[in-house]
């Protein structure tokens, strides 16, 4: 089965710095990897995923990730945090021979003025 | 485009009950998935339907159950409901059932038994 491992239940980062939320993954097979985010009271955004195109993948609000095949790992990056990032982040894999979808247990971002 | 939408936002019953959850997916998706987030976790899948089939299930006892409508739209119930069935559930919409499409998301039903 596919799981992935979000390091660090919470981050603390200053407006400005850079954001940086760990995630990785167990596969066996190339798999299809998603970051969510997931504000107060509300439902998952996606932000960004990977179906086995190019490594480096960006998404909305600045967001990109890269897929490192040999780290099994598919960390979240933005280069400068704005409040408005302070939420609740979720890696998530599948794989491409079942009809599975795995979430890690979340990564909350708070965003220091 | 009218987005996921889920009834009721917040539901309270007792040990022991039933109760059905529903999901008006996006509009054009013909795939529902759903999830349990408990308290301070991930989301967990339970199952997905693709054009009223079945498609996939997770982890999870037979007594948590689906369906899918031809506007497919889409109700999970859960008989004989237990305490650590509180949680927060979501549902997702999604055009295709490959598992990398993405998935839309709504707001969530809040399940508190009691």
């Amino acid at each position: 089965a596919q799981s992935v491992t979000q390091l660090g239940s919470h981050v603390s980062v200053s407006e400005g710095a850079l954001v940086l939320l760990r995630c990785n993954y167990s596969s066996s097979v190339p798999p299809y990897l998603f970051w969510y985010v997931q504000y107060p009271n509300q439902g998952l955004q996606l932000l960004l995923k990977y179906t086995s195109a190019a490594t480096l993948v960006k998404g909305i609000n600045g967001f990109e990730a890269e897929f490192k095949k040999s780290e099994t790992s598919f960390h979240l990056t933005k280069p400068s945090a704005h409040m408005s990032d302070a939420a609740e982040y979720f890696c998530a894999v599948s794989d491409s021979t079942g009809n599975q979808f795995y979430f890690g247990t979340g990564t909350s971002l708070t965003v220091i003025p | 485009e009218t987005g996921v939408t889920q009834s009721p936002t917040h539901l309270i019953k007792t040990r022991g009950q039933q109760v059905t959850l529903r999901c008006s997916s996006q509009s054009g998706h013909n795939t529902v998935s759903w999830y349990q987030q408990a308290l301070g976790q991930g989301p967990q899948f339970i199952f997905q339907y693709y054009r009223e089939e079945e498609n996939g299930r997770g982890n999870f006892p037979p007594r948590f159950s689906g369906l899918q409508f031809p506007n497919y739209s889409s109700e999970l119930n859960v008989n004989a409901l237990e305490l650590d069935d509180s949680a927060l559930y979501l549902c997702a919409s999604s055009l295709g059932s490959r598992t990398q499409e993405t998935q839309y998301f709504g707001p969530g039903t809040r399940l508190l038994v009691l």
